[in-house]
């Protein structure tokens, strides 16, 4: 699976839009993005998931750039519950079915 | 709520001694996968079991074993406990089909510390 790199940490305001980045500059033509996030204390959650063309569900929306070489997932309007740690992945979709995290973002929502 | 139990949910135990973590959850799925959090790190891949079998498995020694039931629970085991096994376990189950894509549902995980 392709390497990620995501800043380590990132504060965003309530009620704003929080834009997490990631780039996966060596992604394979088969492997998707996908991203979770982990809560204190909770195991990860599954967030979101795309090939090359962008993706929105009631959770979030996910960018990914034309070259695939990185990727945007957007919380549109930041709650205090959104404060977590989050993580992007890319794998190949079918083979297998490890998850292999990297650091992730810890992302800080603030009144 | 993702559906996945684990127990226990904290867990102490010294060092040598052996230790079962277990995982259930409701029916639908046919695999599990057991993932190993130390703290402030990211969780990392123990192995994964499709249909009662070991099919994968991480950087982990034989100590890790695991199991997986018909009734779709699952047993993590560790042999001869080391420090650096403390940590949160987590377990995550999905569906498992060839050439579909299904996202994993983690438990909340059992934190063990070994002393």
């Amino acid at each position: 699976d392709a390497k990620t790199t995501q800043p380590p940490s990132m504060d965003c305001a309530e009620g704003r839009a929080a834009n997490l980045p990631c780039n996966h500059s060596t992604i394979s033509g088969n492997e998707y993005v996908y991203w979770y996030r982990q809560i204190h204390s909770q195991g990860p959650q599954y967030i979101i998931h795309g090939l090359k063309n962008n993706e929105t569900n009631e959770m979030a929306s996910l960018i990914i750039t034309e070259d695939r070489k990185s990727s945007t997932l957007i919380l549109p309007h930041a709650t205090l519950r959104d404060t977590a740690v989050y993580y992007c992945i890319v794998r190949v979709d079918n083979a297998g079915n490890m998850l292999t995290f990297g650091g992730g973002t810890r992302l800080m929502v603030k009144p | 709520e993702t559906g996945v139990t684990q127990s226990p949910t904290h867990l102490i135990k010294t060092r040598g001694q052996q230790v079962t973590l277990r995982c259930s959850s409701q029916s639908g799925h046919n695999t599990v996968s057991w993932y190993q959090q130390a703290l402030g790190q990211g969780p990392q891949f123990i192995f994964q079991y499709y249909r009662e079998e070991e099919n994968g498995r991480g950087n982990f020694p034989p100590r890790f074993s695991g199991l997986q039931f018909p009734n779709y629970s699952s047993e993590l085991n560790v042999n001869a406990l080391e420090l650096d096994d403390s940590a949160l376990y987590l377990c995550a189950i999905h569906i498992h089909e060839t050439g579909l894509s299904y996202e994993q549902y983690f438990g909340p995980g059992t934190r063990l510390t070994v002393t």
